[in-house]
């Protein structure tokens, strides 16, 4: 397997403008993270699926953050409009029902100027 | 506010030195404990899993338990190498589902000298 693929790896934008994140989880997993990591704030869930349902989205930060999964392979996160704050490493995390253990992708790298 | 904390924030040691890795946690109403590697620039890997009936994990030379009474995890590297040089990190999960929230800690930077 694969493992967590996401995409872009590096985003560099400017403010204002509309951010769309993906991620494809492992297959056969059920779960689904969205994680944010800053230095100050370190890593942060933002929301999680399971079976393709939002459980609990209390970590998006405002209006502004949005997320998707419109089938069990693929997931999205959008940011519009983009903020300087909203600069940070944004990982996809999956994971199994019959194991716990969540497996991270490689992250993307935003960075909103 | 549930937290999780990692002492200390850095540790830099000598190569073949076995060494310790401590996370603390404010409640006990812990789930599973998971422990992650991070190198600079990457993903997060995943290391050792707690599971909520289990006291430990092994797996080479690394080892890591898990004590609710008390809130802490430990994670044991034996005979230390150049890289293992990285950030690792403790996360928790909360009581009353399988899934969920991983609350991590700020990490611990490690550096093993040659």
């Amino acid at each position: 397997d694969a493992g967590v693929i996401q995409s872009p790896r590096h985003e560099v934008t400017e403010m204002g403008q509309e951010v769309t994140l993906r991620c494809k989880p492992i297959s056969g997993h059920d779960y689904l993270f969205w994680y944010r990591q800053t230095m100050m704030r370190g890593l942060e869930l933002l929301i999680y699926f399971n079976n393709n349902v939002p459980i609990d989205d209390s970590g998006m930060p405002e209006d502004r953050f949005s997320a998707k999964m419109p089938n069990a392979s693929f997931s999205t996160l959008k940011i519009q409009p983009s903020e300087p704050r909203d600069s940070a490493v944004y990982f996809c995390a999956s994971s199994s029902s019959t194991s716990n253990e969540q497996f991270f992708g490689p992250g993307t790298r935003l960075t909103v100027l | 506010k549930q937290e999780v904390t990692q002492i200390p924030a850095a540790l830099s040691v000598p190569e073949g030195e076995n060494l310790v890795l401590n996370c603390s946690f404010t409640d006990s109403a812990i789930y599973n404990l998971q422990w992650f590697r991070q190198d600079p620039g990457k993903g997060l890997t995943s290391l050792l899993l707690i599971q909520s009936s289990q006291r430990e994990q092994t797996s080479g030379r690394l080892n890591a338990s898990l004590d609710k009474s008390s809130g802490r995890s430990t994670l044991y590297i034996a005979a230390s190498q150049p890289g293992d040089s990285a950030t690792y990190l403790c996360a928790r999960t909360n009581y009353g589902g399988s899934q969920g929230n991983l609350i991590f800690g700020k990490g611990t930077k490690l550096s093993v000298k040659p």
